[in-house]
């Protein structure tokens, strides 16, 4: 079955300071997607970051970073520099690539919070 | 451009009303999703929709739960009769087919059934 394990429910951090966020995932499809996504306390859902399970190198985008280690099935976040915006609900979801199927399997997300 | 757009962003009901959620996707997005997000249950997807037609409804509670997409740009969500346990942010989300498909989240819709 496919599942998505966030160990963290609730995390702080120094502001400018790198954070990471755990999440390992479990599936038997050969090729998946990996999402993150960002949930501030006014509740919209916004997507932040995509590693796809063959890509050969870690996905970037500005100050996030997936640290993606296939063989032990994680695929970390990593923020760098943090600033007190970050400071939201995050979530990690997966689906397969092959095949129409689209649905997303969401973990149960890590709070993050930025201390000034 | 405009994103995905729901009504209403609060929603006040008394059990046993009928509730009607209504989103309306980004323009050219291939998928519809809704969903319901709690603090015991987390995000759940109750059902999505490919070109209008429901792919997957697995997540879709029980009967007293009916979701539509009569064209590309709107689909409902509607439960009747509704019930306290309904009580949720209920979110639309919409994606295309090719690329990511990351999918683009409108601002929810709080339901509050008393």
């Amino acid at each position: 079955a496919q599942k998505i394990t966030q160990t963290q429910p609730g995390m702080f951090v120094q502001e400018k300071e790198a954070v990471t966020l755990d999440c390992t995932y479990d599936t038997s499809d050969p090729s998946y997607g990996l999402f993150w996504y960002k949930q501030p306390s006014s509740g919209e859902m916004i997507f932040l970051i995509y590693q796809g399970s063959y890509d050969q190198q870690n996905a970037t985008e500005g100050r996030y970073s997936l640290n993606f280690q296939k063989a032990r099935k994680s695929a970390n976040l990593v923020i760098s520099a943090s600033q007190l915006g970050d400071s939201a609900m995050y979530f990690c979801a997966m689906r397969p690539i092959s095949g129409n199927n689209r649905k997303l399997i969401w973990g149960l997300g890590t709070s993050l919070g930025v201390n000034p | 451009d405009a994103g995905v757009i729901q009504s209403p962003r609060h929603e006040v009901t008394e059990m046993g009303q009928e509730v009607t959620l209504r989103c309306k996707p980004i323009s050219g997005h291939d998928y519809l999703f809704w969903y319901r997000q709690t603090m015991m249950r987390g995000l759940e997807l109750l059902i999505y929709f490919n070109n209008n037609v429901p792919i997957d409804d697995s997540g879709m509670p029980e009967d007293r739960f009916s979701a539509k997409m009569p064209n590309a740009s709107f689909s409902t969500l509607k439960i009747q009769p509704s019930e306290p346990r309904d009580s949720a942010v209920y979110f639309c989300a919409s994606s295309l087919l090719a690329g990511y498909n990351e999918q683009f989240f409108g601002p929810g819709t709080r339901l509050t059934v008393l």
